[in-house]
């Protein structure tokens, strides 16, 4: 069963604290995206990576790390240096058939409460 | 300015209505349009994807391009109570960069 996972689906941080976002796929897409969801605001891009061993940040990476050790593996770490962590947090992968290589693939998403 | 620009909503109507919902863009480099459908709480969801100036239909869905005028539509005939949700507008430059992503317009059909 082919798709984009994340974990968990809910997740409540202490301020202070970094917390680690699950990304995974089987879709074997080269290319992973994290987005940032806030209401009225639509998706902001936080990090990507096109290949394994290489990302770039997006435009509100400050207080985010990621890793792409594995092509299946994004994971997303929340550091006590943002701010405003809470939000929608959304992975999607890119890859397509038919010729339609732009089109990106969510996971079902992360909502992650800061108490 | 913003490099998309979305109807925010949200938008009401009932069942069986047609349904218009708009994005405008600045920059002409955009080359490849996508519009996805995003249930409360889930992850949004490929709905169409055009490339050209046109239109193209899906079932109930027509999207449409206007790359003269920096405009893209989706049309939803005889809107189902199912089709309530956000609708997101994404465009790209060129094959393989970022997508940039309008705000939203949350939809409500009425039974």
């Amino acid at each position: 069963d082919g798709g984009i996972t994340q974990s968990p689906k809910y997740l409540f941080r202490k301020e202070g604290q970094n917390v680690t976002l699950s990304c995974e796929q089987n879709l074997n897409h080269d290319a992973m995206y994290w987005y940032r969801q806030d209401p009225g605001q639509g998706l902001r891009l936080i990090y990507y990576s096109q290949i394994v061993n290489d990302f770039q940040k997006g435009d509100i990476a400050e207080g985010y790390s990621v890793s792409r050790e594995k092509k299946e593996s994004f994971p997303l770490t929340v550091t006590s240096a943002q701010k405003n962590p809470t939000a929608f947090y959304l992975c999607a992968s890119r890859g397509g058939t038919s010729g339609v290589t732009d089109t990106q693939y969510f996971g079902p998403g992360t909502r992650l409460t800061v108490l | 300015q913003k490099e998309v620009e979305q109807d925010p909503g949200p938008l009401s109507v009932p069942e069986g209505a047609i349904v218009s919902l708009n994005c405008t863009y600045s920059n002409s480099a955009f080359q490849y349009f996508m519009w996805y459908r995003q249930y409360s709480r889930k992850g949004p969801e490929l709905l169409m994807y055009t490339y050209s100036s046109g239109n193209k239909e899906d079932g109930r869905f027509t999207a449409q391009v206007d790359k003269s005028s920096k405009y893209i539509s989706l049309f939803i005939r005889d809107s189902q109570p199912s089709d309530s949700a956000t609708y997101l507008c994404a465009m790209v430059r060129t094959s393989g960069s970022r997508l940039t992503f309008g705000e939203g317009t949350q939809l409500t059909v009425n039974p």
